[in-house]
């Protein structure tokens, strides 16, 4: 079976700081992708930064970045220099890709930025 | 460039009730997933459509149900509503070619049934 834990129901951090969302997920499968989505309230899903497991290299988009380990199945997301617009539920999620690339995602975060 | 576009926004209904929702997908997307959220279990799969074919289903009963026009619109129905099927119903498109960049989601339609 497929799983993405994510084991921080809520999370909060102050403005400027640096932040890490964790994320476990379990597949036997070797070729996947990794995904981080934030929604905000307005509702919309949005793709913060993806990963494909065969690179070792970690992902990195502005201010956020993840770390990969797949050995250990982890994929936590860091957001550096927080702003009140990151303010969000975030959801870790994987792809499997040759197996109808369906999506799973974990039960996601929420993070509130304090001013 | 229009993004995903599900209407409508809120709905309510009662239970024992069936309902409808849309999904337009972004121009040349023909895959489109569908997905259940509510508080505390994350984003739940309920099918997956490309070319007018369900590719893919999630673990639903069969009240849960859908289809695929030959425009890519997509449209689910939910039957003998439950007072817990009360979620937030997500639709997402992709290019089949490259799903591995990720889903692009509508904002979804909050279903409430009472």
């Amino acid at each position: 079976a497929q799983t993405v834990t994510q084991s921080q129901p809520e999370m909060s951090v102050q403005e400027a700081e640096t932040v890490t969302l964790s994320c476990t997920y379990d597949t036997s499968e070797s070729n996947y992708y990794l995904f981080w989505y934030k929604q905000p309230p307005s509702r919309q899903m949005i793709l913060v930064i993806r990963q494909e497991a065969y690179k070792q290299q970690n992902a990195t988009e502005n201010r956020f970045s993840v770390n990969f380990q797949k050995a250990a199945k982890s994929f936590s997301l860091k957001i550096s220099d927080s702003q009140l617009g990151d303010t969000a539920m975030y959801f870790c999620a994987f792809m499997i890709s040759n197996t109808g690339n369906q999506f799973y995602f974990g039960t996601g975060t929420s993070l509130t930025v304090i001013p | 460039k229009a993004g995903v576009t599900q209407t409508p926004r809120y709905l309510i209904k009662t239970r024992g009730q069936q309902v409808t929702l849309s999904c337009s997908p972004i121009s040349g997307h023909r895959s489109v997933s569908w997905y259940q959220q509510t508080p505390g279990q994350g984003l739940q799969f309920l099918f997956e459509y490309f070319s007018e074919t369900q590719r893919n289903k999630g673990n639903f009963p069969g009240r849960f149900s859908g289809r695929q026009f030959s425009n890519s619109r997509s449209e689910m129905n939910v039957s003998t509503l439950e007072l817990g099927d009360s979620a937030l119903y997500l639709c997402a498109s992709s290019l089949e070619v490259r799903k591995r960049d990720g889903y692009t989601f509508g904002s979804g339609t909050r279903l409430t049934v009472v």
